[in-house]
């Protein structure tokens, strides 16, 4: 069974910085992409992020662009999600997701979502 | 970039009613479109991609048709458990969603 458990969320600063992680379980975590996805309260879904199955490319969205890196550890089947120069616009609820293949495919399996709010 | 959008916002209906939402790109996907269900506090589950294939254990009563530009994703026979909110998203370039349809109760 695929599981994806997020954590790292939390309250932070403007200007501050956040590493979020999500463990990845069930399923050959190199064989695919991996994405974060976002939700503000009450709003809709914003990709942010997405990265290969070997971490070689990665994308994000142009606002995150130069302040968020996306990577993995393959050893430890984690994903990871490093916010920097966070902004109240940030604040959301962050998703990481299992592509169902490489190279823009939609997402099959999501985790519970974990919380982050910036804010002074 | 692509933009998605969504009609209606929200939609009423009734346990055994059919409803149909549509979803419009700003250029050609061809098929490249999926559809998923969020219901509150919870992730996003993936109904159907490639624009009309429904993902495993998804109930029959759920269909998506469309290419280009223009997608629907109808269900047939509402249940209680379908009241949700419902998104689209194109997986062509980069990705981009709708603003989601939130489906009622009427």
């Amino acid at each position: 069974e695929v599981q994806l458990l997020e954590s790292g969320g939390g309250f932070i600063q403007p200007g501050g910085s956040l590493r979020l992680s999500c463990a990845a379980s069930g399923f050959t975590f190199t064989n695919y992409a991996m994405t974060w996805v976002r939700q503000a309260p009450g709003k809709g879904l914003e990709w942010v992020s997405a990265i290969s199955g070997g971490g070689d490319h990665t994308y994000y969205a142009d606002s995150v662009k130069g302040r968020f890196t996306i990577s993995r550890d393959t050893s430890k089947n984690t994903l990871f999600l490093q916010m920097n120069s966070l902004r109240a616009e940030d604040t959301a609820v962050y998703f990481c997701a299992k592509e169902q293949e490489e190279d823009w495919n939609p997402f099959d399996h999501w985790g519970q979502g974990t919380l982050v709010t910036v804010s002074s | 970039d692509i933009q998605m959008t969504q009609s209606p916002s929200t939609l009423s209906a009734s346990v055994g009613d059919t409803v149909a939402i549509t979803c419009r790109a700003s250029q050609n996907i061809d098929t490249w479109l999926a559809w998923y269900q969020q219901k509150p506090g919870k992730a996003p589950t993936l109904l159907i991609y490639d624009a009309s294939t429904l993902e495993s254990g998804v109930p029959s009563r759920f269909s998506g048709g469309g290419s280009g530009t223009d997608f629907t994703l109808t269900i047939s026979s509402l249940q209680p458990d379908d009241f949700a909110t419902y998104y689209c998203q194109q997986y062509t370039t980069y990705y981009t969603f709708g603003q989601g349809t939130k489906l009622e109760i009427k």
